[in-house]
């Protein structure tokens, strides 16, 4: 049992190059969720899913995209990256969205944009 | 809507002394709160988590928090704290059960360090 897993875990972008951070769980969670952290800001939501085929927007969503064509899997797409997306994200899964399931978080992606 | 407001950005101590980390809310709903911690380089972990019944909460690693609705906060507290408590806690509150409000809102994060 793996958890939540994330690769990579570093990365080095142009501003405009595209590119997808993976996430995978192993637990058969329906809820997961993107996260990124930026210094005295606290982690702040970008998308999430409640199940496969259904995803939502979080509080900073512009220049993200998301899918969820499976229960394991739920990939981060920046489209054209931009200094402004430098941080580190996270990914977190849970079996449901209410407050009694907690949310398991993976190791991060620490992101450069140049 | 619903926010977090973690007084301290970073908080030093001696080892083996008492800390209490701040953490204050506000929402419009019924209230779900956590505590988490980051250690170096690593992601999230729940400390613990109040969501309903007794106001004072348990959880690992010794730690502990209270609950107080008049004032709005749920402060962290550890008796004696150890080198190995150093890392980022954050605290975060989710209003509601379902919906938009069922959303996790973290708070800036604490930085506990701790020395001999």
């Amino acid at each position: 049992n793996a958890g939540v897993t994330q690769t990579p875990k570093f990365q080095v972008l142009k501003t405009g190059q595209s590119m997808t951070l993976q996430c995978a769980q192993d637990m058969n969670h329906e809820y997961m969720s993107w996260y990124r952290q930026d210094p005295g800001m606290g982690l702040r939501l970008i998308h999430y899913s409640v199940g496969a085929g259904i995803t939502d927007q979080g509080e900073v969503p512009n220049g993200y995209n998301v899918s969820r064509s499976t229960t394991e899997d739920f990939p981060l797409r920046l489209l054209s990256a931009a200094p402004s997306q430098t941080s580190v994200y996270f990914c977190a899964s849970s079996e449901g969205s209410t407050p009694y399931n907690e949310q398991f978080f993976g190791p991060g992606t620490r992101l450069t944009v140049l | 809507a619903q926010s977090v407001t973690q007084l301290d950005s970073q908080v030093p101590v001696f080892e083996e002394a008492p800390v209490e980390l701040r953490c204050n809310y506000s929402s419009s709903v019924s209230v779900y709160l956590f505590w988490y911690v980051q250690y170096p380089n690593q992601g999230l972990q729940l400390l613990l988590k109040y969501l309903s019944g007794s106001t004072l909460v348990k959880g690992i690693n010794g730690f502990e928090a209270e609950f107080n609705k008049s004032q709005t906060s749920f402060h962290l507290r550890k008796p004696s704290v150890h080198i190995s408590d150093t890392a980022e806690y954050f605290c975060a509150v989710r209003g509601g059960l379902t919906g938009t409000a069922s959303k996790l809102t973290f708070g800036t994060g604490t930085r506990l360090q701790v020395t001999l």
